[in-house]
């Protein structure tokens, strides 16, 4: 059975205090892993999509890398405004998705 | 980039009474679309598979007569929520595949529905 693993739970972070997110993962044939920003009472909001171990992207602050095993979403030099919470999901063989529970981020000035 | 509009963003309603949520693709068409519920501080769970033109593949579990799907064109998905009940009350969010493949492309959300049940 798919599952995927966030950690921490949770996150406080100084405003420039850098960190990093951690989601692990199994999967029966990884077609793609996506991290999505999520702020209360809305809809998940795409980030990124990884395909294969090695591969990496970045966007502004974040950067998300990837293993076999796990990816990390790193944020350098947080802001404020990247205060949410980051799920990270997987998409099987079948392209069925599934999403971990997600790291809540705050960042205070 | 692909937008998926949601409707209502929160509706509060009587127990024993059927709520309707509306999920849109604005800018493309969508053959499939996904229903997910979310509870506080809970990963988003998949309720149903929405297929254009066909009926509904739901998840184990979920119950199709209480969850009722529609997907009438290739721009809307409907989920109904028939005789609600307080333990119906939740986050619903509806999603669609926006890649060149179906699934293999990353999913677009909709803002999200509120739904309390009284």
């Amino acid at each position: 059975e798919d599952q995927v693993t966030q950690s921490p739970e949770a996150l406080r972070l100084q405003e420039g205090e850098s960190s990093s997110l951690n989601c692990s993962y199994t999967v029966s044939g990884l077609r793609g892993l996506f991290w999505y920003r999520q702020d209360p009472g809305k809809g998940p909001e795409f980030l990124f999509t990884l395909y294969s171990a090695g591969e990496e992207k970045e966007k502004e602050r974040l950067k998300a890398t990837l293993t076999k095993k796990e990816s990390f979403l790193h944020i350098t030099a947080p802001k404020p405004e990247d205060s949410a919470t980051y799920l990270c999901a997987v998409a099987d063989s079948w392209g069925k998705f599934q999403f971990g529970a997600g790291t809540q981020v705050v960042v205070t000035p | 980039g692909a937008v998926v509009s949601q409707h209502p963003s929160w509706v509060i309603c009587k127990s024993g009474t059927s709520v309707k949520i509306e999920c849109r693709s604005l800018d493309f068409q969508a053959t499939t679309m996904f229903w997910y519920r979310q509870f506080p501080k809970q990963s988003l769970m998949l309720m149903a598979t929405s297929n254009e033109g066909s009926k509904a593949t739901y998840e184990q579990g979920v119950e199709k007569d209480k969850f009722l799907i529609n997907h009438a064109s290739l721009t809307l998905s409907t989920l109904t929520v028939t005789s609600a009940h307080p333990e119906d009350s939740s986050f619903y969010i509806c999603s669609a595949p926006g890649g060149l493949e179906m699934n293999t492309g990353e999913l677009f959300f909709g803002e999200g529905s509120r739904l309390t049940v009284l």
